[in-house]
């Protein structure tokens, strides 16, 4: 596997469900991002993980619950979600400080709430 | 007031068109700027990275900044079928991680 990669790919879930999305990065990189992205708006940043420690937390719902056990992997938890938080959930990482902060994407989770 | 704002289109064009695509912004701290493409059902992909103002080529993609117009462009030359995307800019601080995205524009290229 190379770059970034997310499961599963689409996701369907009830309201009352309780689901993961799982994020591996293959680039060495030491920070891991969670954004969201719903139809003509622009990304949303949701968290943003740097040595395994989370130092953003753009006002997320509690229904969104993320996890770093190690700087290459990266889940975000899901429980009791509303229809609205369907949309593209995209994972990305980078190197945190330094020259270099270009954010290297995964395919996403297309997450559909019924 | 958007800190990003972007066309959101569509865009469609012939094949050998050149394409033209532009963000403006308000905040005068950033600095380093980027052109993204999102294919369908993919995520976004780094086409284009620049610092600062001038012009940076890559093969038939050209990269603009304007910071005293705080306005950003991206120019596709003799455009393909394989370049219908969506194309996001984005931009960010110096030594900040956060990156400022616009909506993104629609490029349907035809052949």
């Amino acid at each position: 596997e190379t770059g970034v990669t997310q499961t599963p790919r689409h996701l369907v879930m009830g309201m009352t469900n309780k689901k993961s999305l799982k994020c591996e990065q293959h680039l060495g990189h030491n920070a891991m991002y969670w954004y969201k992205q719903s139809a003509k708006k622009p990304l949303e940043l949701m968290f943003v993980y740097s040595l395994e420690e989370r130092v953003e937390n753009n006002s997320v719902p509690s229904r969104f619950s993320p996890e770093c056990p190690n700087s290459s992997h990266l889940f975000l938890h899901l429980h009791t979600l509303q229809p609205e938080d369907s949309a593209l959930y995209l994972c990305a990482s980078s190197q945190f400080k330094g020259q270099a902060h270009e954010q290297f994407f995964g395919p996403g989770t297309r997450l559909t709430v019924l | 007031q958007k800190e990003v704002e972007q066309d959101p289109g569509p865009l469609s064009v012939p094949e050998g068109a050149i394409v033209s695509l532009n963000c403006t912004y308000s905040n005068s701290a950033f600095q380093y700027f980027m052109w993204y493409r999102q294919y369908s059902r993919k995520g976004p992909e780094l086409l284009m990275y620049t610092y600062s103002s001038g012009n940076k080529e890559d093969g038939r993609f050209t990269a603009q900044v304007d910071k005293s117009s705080k306005y950003i462009s991206l120019f596709i030359r003799d455009s393909q079928p394989s370049d219908s995307a969506t194309y996001l800019c984005a931009m960010r601080r110096s030594n900040d991680y956060k990156l400022s995205f616009g909506a993104g524009t629609t490029v349907t290229v035809r052949a």
